[in-house]
């Protein structure tokens, strides 16, 4: 079964510091990645994702990711942090299901930006 | 992009009733749709997809007849908490996935449930 770990509960960065969230999957075959962004009592906007292609993936926002797959890893970066920045992230892996892609959801990491 | 719908926002009821919540894909069809549950400062658990057409596939642990879904048509899917607890209390959120080679899924901006 697929998995997904986000070792890190919470981050605090300052604004203007750089940012990366680490995320390492399990899937046995090819993974599709996603990260999403969640703001309070808000649903999921999608950040970037990765299906297949150059392992470095820009999103939007300013965010990237890398996928690795000697790593199993797949971590979110952001040069510059701002203010507007701070959220819950999930990393997510998906398998086919049916129609879609039935998607596995790390437990989230929490970003707090001080000002 | 896509944009999936979810109604009501936000719901409060007493104990004992039932509660219904909608998702529509409002600018493309979806045969598949996905229900979630998100408990507070927690990650989102697949409760099960919806198939249009035909009955829902419930994920291991998730009571059917607590939670019944129904896809009525290729943009609509509910979810109906029967009989709900305060237990059931919760974020729940769908997702319905756009038709191409990655079947990417958009996602509604979920349902607030508090149940009295």
């Amino acid at each position: 079964a697929q998995s997904v770990t986000q070792p890190d509960i919470h981050i605090t960065v300052s604004e203007g510091a750089s940012l990366e969230l680490r995320c390492n999957y399990s899937y046995g075959a090819t993974p599709y990645l996603f990260w999403y962004v969640q703001s309070p009592g808000q649903g999921l906007q999608l950040l970037l994702k990765y299906f297949s292609g150059d392992t470095l993936v820009q999103g939007i926002k300013g965010f990237e990711a890398e996928f690795k797959r000697s790593q199993s890893s797949f971590n979110l970066r952001k040069p510059s942090v701002h203010w507007s920045d701070a959220a819950e992230y999930f990393c997510a892996v998906g398998e086919a299901a049916g129609g879609g892609n039935k998607l596995t959801f790390g437990t989230g990491t929490q970003l707090k930006v001080e000002l | 992009g896509a944009v999936v719908s979810q109604h009501p926002s936000r719901v409060i009821c007493k104990s004992g009733t039932s509660v219904k919540i909608e998702c529509r894909s409002l600018d493309f069809q979806a045969t598949t749709m996905f229900w979630y549950r998100q408990f507070p400062k927690q990650s989102l658990m697949l409760m099960a997809t919806s198939n249009e057409g035909s009955k829902a596939t419930y994920e291991q642990g998730v009571e059917k007849d607590k939670f019944l879904i129904n896809h009525a048509s290729l943009t609509l899917s509910t979810l109906t908490v029967t009989s709900a607890h305060p237990e059931d209390s919760s974020f729940y959120i769908c997702s319905a996935p756009l038709a191409g080679p990655y079947n990417e899924q958009f996602f509604g901006p979920g349902t607030r449930l508090t149940v009295l």
